[in-house]
């Protein structure tokens, strides 16, 4: 069946560091892509998303490219912030039984320290 | 906008005792969703519906129900709670079209400890 495997953590970096957390995935089909933040003690945000092969999802600073010959959806960014501490989730829009129905990782969480 | 409201926050149960967990949506959405999250397992999906009066099972509908007797309301309810629930449970809806219809947009969570 789908299945989304993601780096396991936690992850710990300094301020201003590069950050790369790796998500692949497993479908059916072509579905779509998400990276989820969850803050401390929040509920699932969503972050960017790609909905086909090729494409870039950005926000907030953070870009994950759809690559389809690598069935990957590896999230980025150039310089983290304290700000950025939370678990970061990768999910794909999973079509049988509902549209809608999403596929988790089990999460990453990342630590930036000052 | 509220967006999604979950009811209560945090709970604790006894084993074998029953209650209902209250999610509400003011984006009049047709999907709504309840997961639940444990540590290391991610979220997984316990019921969904895809409108009012309809159901249907996620991936663990194992000991739960659910009823979506209004459009804005999706219950979950645990009839014999189990150690084995204890967990956080996260609603989210979704339209079904339009520009977001990809997105899934969360509740805060309810801390449900099952002693």
């Amino acid at each position: 069946g789908d299945s989304v495997t993601q780096m396991e953590g936690p992850v710990t970096l300094s301020e201003e560091a590069f950050l790369t957390i790796n998500c692949t995935y497993t479908a059916t089909g072509y579905p779509s892509l998400f990276w989820y933040v969850q803050y401390p003690g929040e509920g699932l945000q969503l972050l960017l998303k790609a909905t086909k092969a090729d494409d870039k999802g950005s926000n907030k600073g953070f870009e994950a490219t759809y690559r389809k010959e690598t069935t990957s959806f590896h999230l980025e960014k150039g310089s983290v912030q304290v700000s950025d501490s939370a678990v970061y989730f990768c999910a794909l829009r999973y079509y049988g039984g509902s549209q809608g129905n999403l596929i988790f990782g089990k999460g990453t969480k990342l630590s930036v320290k000052p | 906008n509220a967006g999604v409201t979950q009811t209560p926050k945090f709970r604790v149960l006894k084993t074998g005792q029953s209650m209902t967990l209250l999610c509400a949506q003011d984006m009049n959405h047709e999907y709504m969703y309840w997961y639940r999250q444990d540590p290391g397992m991610g979220l997984r999906l316990i019921h969904y519906s895809v409108g009012e009066g309809t159901t249907a099972k996620g991936e663990v509908p194992d000991g739960y129900n659910v009823s979506r007797l209004k459009k804005q309301n999706f219950l979950l309810g645990l009839e014999s709670a189990a150690p084995s629930q204890t967990s956080v449970y996260f609603c989210a809806s979704s339209s079904q079209g339009g520009i977001r219809y990809n997105e899934q947009f969360f509740g805060p969570g309810t801390r449900l400890t099952v002693l």
